[in-house]
């Protein structure tokens, strides 16, 4: 399965757009991208998913260019609420995800 | 609609003794999952059910841990002798096929004294 990398952590301030950038190298043909959020004593909750160009749903925007070496998960206007854990991971038919460390980011006042 | 329901929310037991988590998915998700999380650290799959048949435990330590889905429902994950470093977050998710996004409870957070 490909291989995620993204930044141990982040901070932003309340108001700011944040975009965290991972990168997958070795995606395969078939592969998705897709993005889970995890607040302090709960499961993972599932943001967005795409394959290329750009997704948006009501939480975030998902911007994968055309070789899908990457992706940026953009969350406009963050708030203290948006404080968390995000996972950005491939996801390969039916192989389960494999979640890495994620990137922490903190959002300040 | 509720969510994935976990229980105990919070277990604490001493090294050896036995502990066991319940898990009840999303009504109609034929998919679900074990995964254990260490403090600071990603969820690690344990094993994975289609319906009642466990299709990839291979992350399973079946020496002390085990785990079944009677029914294709409910599912319960039990560890015998527990120790030490067993000491994590356990979470169960459910799916509506292994292909769908995953829907995660709150989880049960073990303590081995």
């Amino acid at each position: 399965l490909a291989k995620t990398t993204q930044p141990i952590s982040m901070d932003s301030y309340e108001g700011q757009e944040v975009n965290i950038t991972c990168s997958h190298n070795n995606i395969a043909t078939n592969d998705y991208i897709t993005w889970y959020q995890q607040f302090p004593s709960q499961g993972p909750r599932f943001i967005i998913q795409g394959y290329k160009t750009k997704v948006t749903n009501e939480v975030a925007s998902l911007f994968i260019p055309a070789d899908r070496k990457s992706s940026t998960l953009s969350l406009p206007r963050v708030s203290l609420s948006d404080t968390a854990v995000y996972y950005c991971l491939v996801k390969r038919g039916n192989t389960p995800l494999v979640f890495g460390k994620g990137t922490r980011l903190s959002v300040i006042a | 609609e509720a969510g994935v329901v976990q229980s105990p929310r919070y277990k604490i037991i001493e090294k050896k003794q036995p502990v066991a988590f319940w898990c009840n998915p999303i009504s109609g998700h034929n998919t679900l999952y074990w995964y254990l999380q260490n403090l600071g650290q990603g969820p690690e799959l344990l094993i994975r059910y289609e319906n009642e048949e466990a299709v990839d435990d291979s992350q399973l330590p079946k020496d002390r841990f085990s785990a079944e889905r009677l029914k294709g429902v409910d599912s319960t994950l039990k560890i015998q002798p527990a120790e030490l470093g067993d000491s994590a977050v356990y979470l169960c998710a459910s799916s509506l096929d292994p292909v769908s996004k995953l829907f995660f409870g709150s989880g049960t957070q073990l303590s081995v004294l």
